[in-house]
């Protein structure tokens, strides 16, 4: 049963346009949300995070969007550069379970075309 | 000043065999985890430690036995390999191991069973 799903393995936007990647989840006991970024043969990387009690965090050009009733997640990229080619992972977790863990989704690749 | 390493970054063995792979953090974290990527990409904990101690032992065969001789490194050791356990695994830690913690990954090492 995969509570994280991203439904797009990948994606190709032109460099200076906007990348979208969304995120779908079922788990409605979920409250924190994190988006991870991958190289090929490098661990995944922390890229941002949201908790249940914004709708939206943004860090340079990066934006998370969270829509609690849709059980959804998106993060924006604007502008898309070239270096932003990798795979996307969201994550989710419950604060305060005590479980320590994240629950990921199986990743968008995104290639930004220059 | 790599932040979590592991090793080896490749390994190819029979099946039957055992073998380990070993990780540190040199981030000062009370916690480290395991994950395996599997050929579906999809990345899901396996094990999580914090102050040495076991706290997350998800659903993994016994063959699979994770040891912690201090904060610093938690290793992974595998019994009897199996084709199935071909994958990429990744170690990681996070500062006190709550479920909103960064986690950061190490680049993981590439498990191939023949």
């Amino acid at each position: 049963d995969q509570q994280v799903k991203q439904n797009s393995p990948s994606l190709s936007v032109q460099e200076g346009r906007i990348s979208i990647l969304n995120c779908d989840y079922t788990n409605s006991m979920f409250d924190y949300f994190l988006w991870y970024k991958k190289y090929p043969a490098e661990g995944p990387t922390f890229l941002i995070s949201i908790s249940s009690i914004k709708d939206k965090n943004e860090d340079g050009r990066f934006t998370v969007f969270l829509n609690k009733s849709a059980k959804h997640l998106s993060l924006h990229i604007v502008p898309s550069q070239p270096g932003d080619s990798a795979v996307y992972f969201c994550a989710a977790s419950i604060s305060g379970s005590g479980t320590y863990k994240y629950i990921f989704g199986t990743g968008t690749r995104l290639k930004v075309l220059a | 000043d790599t932040a979590v390493s592991q090793t080896p970054k490749y390994l190819v063995t029979q099946m039957g065999n055992d073998k380990s792979i070993k990780c540190e953090q040199n981030l000062g974290h009370d916690t480290m985890y395991w994950y395996k990527q599997d050929s579906k990409k999809f990345l899901k904990i396996m094990f999580s430690y914090n102050n040495k101690e076991l706290i997350i032992n998800e659903t993994v065969p016994n063959r699979f036995s994770p040891k912690s001789p201090d904060k610093a490194h938690l290793n992974l050791h595998i019994n009897s390999l199996e084709l199935g356990d071909s994958a990429v695994y990744f170690c990681a830690s996070s500062q006190r191991g709550s479920s909103t913690d960064t986690q950061y990954f190490g680049p993981g090492t590439r498990l191939t069973v023949l």
